[in-house]
């Protein structure tokens, strides 16, 4: 099973709501990202989580909020977000974060801000 | 930081005929890790094609190939006997193999179009 999943595939939420993203694997990979994809742009990176401790944040806006609860699970909690937020967030995972393997990317979540 | 270069946005090629992506790369590292990843309309990204800078030779999936110049920081894509499923973006990645946060530097992209 090489697959990643996320729910929702699609998020509309206000200026003052709060909301999570949620991101899973079971393929036993230790390292876990978060992207921001903007449409025809190449993914951002905002997190990364490496044996589910957070060993990258890439200047990321305290509004949103990274969670890894066990090393197949990935959240992000979203918390008044402004409309420029609107985009794709892609979650992906790879084997073994001291070892260069591929990523492998889920569907993402589309997420509009309104 | 390393950078990754995708200078053509936009391609188009005939079904069953022959494209090549171009990627030019910058780094002052001699160990690396280069990657082709493709994303259809559907959005979800897959891996095409992967080369370890140690491997002199260009690494081959099926329709898919790269040419791999190491001194020039090349790496291109070709695809050949495109068919319509081929038409997708394509991003060209690079990872270091110092374990420097596992970060992927992506270039901007190559929307490649496949024309019946």
């Amino acid at each position: 099973d090489t697959e990643v999943t996320q729910t929702p595939k699609h998020l509309v939420m206000g200026m003052t709501n709060k909301k999570s993203l949620k991101c899973e694997q079971h393929m036993g990979h230790r390292a876990m990202y978060w992207y921001k994809q903007k449409a025809k742009k190449p993914p951002e990176l905002m997190f990364v989580y490496s044996y589910e401790k957070l060993s990258i944040n890439e200047s990321v806006p305290s509004r949103f909020s990274p969670e890894c609860p066990n090393s197949s699970l990935l959240n992000l909690h979203l918390h008044a977000l402004q409309p420029e937020d609107s985009a794709l967030y892609l979650c992906a995972s790879s084997q073994d974060p001291a070892t260069v393997y591929e990523q492998y990317f889920g569907p993402g979540t589309r997420l509009t801000v309104t | 930081a390393q950078t990754v270069t995708q200078s053509q946005p936009e391609m188009s090629v005939q079904e069953a005929e022959t494209v090549t992506l171009s990627c030019t790369y910058d780094t002052s590292e001699s160990d690396y890790y280069l990657f082709w990843y493709k994303q259809p309309p559907s959005r979800q990204m897959i891996l095409v094609i992967r080369q370890e800078a140690y491997k002199q030779q260009n690494a081959t999936e099926n329709r898919f190939s790269v040419n791999f110049q190491k001194a020039a920081k090349s790496f291109s894509l070709k695809i050949s006997d495109s068919q319509l499923g081929d038409a997708a973006m394509y991003f060209c990645a690079y990872r270091s193999q110092l374990n420097t946060g596992n970060q992927f530097y992506f270039g901007t992209g190559t929307s490649l179009t496949v024309i019946p």
